[in-house]
């Protein structure tokens, strides 16, 4: 089926470690995005790719990393996880500049 | 200074009566486009409606238009012969300039009551 796939669904992770946040499309969208939703705060931004290669910082960036290495992909990486990183992460991606954005189910994260 | 303001966290509406919900936006840049995103409790995020700064009518989507005002910087969401199904929460968004980047509001809680 043609959307946006995040991976995992859940994942739980111990203060400190790492982890990738998968995120694929197969619209061949330009643009591509990571927002993190935490209760009361709605969705911000954290990073962005208008294209592959080019990437760009959104409202949170900090403790997160991306790279964008193809059109189809776009992984997000916490390199320490912390507790204040816990929350649910949505990938979402458009072509430029589009009207709608297809967002992704969702990585419902909780640091410990 | 917050780019999009939803000034209702929660709402409460009859079945079958008209809603809307308030949205004002904050921006400089002549170009830019208005969103409003629904996430049922499923979490999933569906598109609405889009509404552009240079667009000379209000957009309109089956129940759903946007109430634009300009002058006034709101772009409020309205959604007709409210249903059960709808009960959700509610996010306005903004995308300015060439970029792409969409920045959100802090939602709406909409509750249809039968």
């Amino acid at each position: 089926n043609a959307g946006v796939t995040q991976t995992p669904k859940f994942q739980v992770l111990k203060t400190g470690q790492s982890m990738t946040l998968q995120c694929a499309q197969d619209m061949n969208h330009e643009y591509m995005s990571w927002y993190r939703q935490d209760p009361g705060m709605g969705l911000r931004l954290i990073h962005y790719s208008v294209g592959a290669g080019i990437t760009d910082q959104g409202e949170v960036p900090n403790g997160y990393n991306v790279s964008r290495s193809t059109t189809e992909d776009f992984p997000l990486r916490l390199l320490s996880a912390a507790p204040s990183q816990t929350s649910v992460y949505f990938c979402a991606s458009s072509s430029v500049p589009g009207p709608r954005h297809t967002f992704g189910s969702g990585t419902r994260l909780t640091v410990v | 200074a917050q780019k999009i303001t939803q000034t209702q966290p929660g709402m409460f509406v009859q079945e079958k009566e008209a809603v809307t919900l308030d949205c004002t936006y904050d921006t400089s840049d002549p170009s830019y486009g208005l969103f409003w995103y629904k996430q049922p409790s499923s979490g999933e995020m569906i598109f609405l409606i889009y509404q552009g700064s240079y667009d000379q009518q209000n957009a309109t989507e089956g129940r759903y238009s946007l109430n634009f005002q300009k002058a006034r910087k709101s772009a409020n969401l309205v959604i007709s012969a409210s249903q059960l199904g709808d009960s959700a929460m509610y996010f306005c968004a903004m995308r300015e300039g060439r970029d792409d980047k969409i920045i959100f509001g802090k939602g709406t809680r909409l509750h249809i009551l039968p």
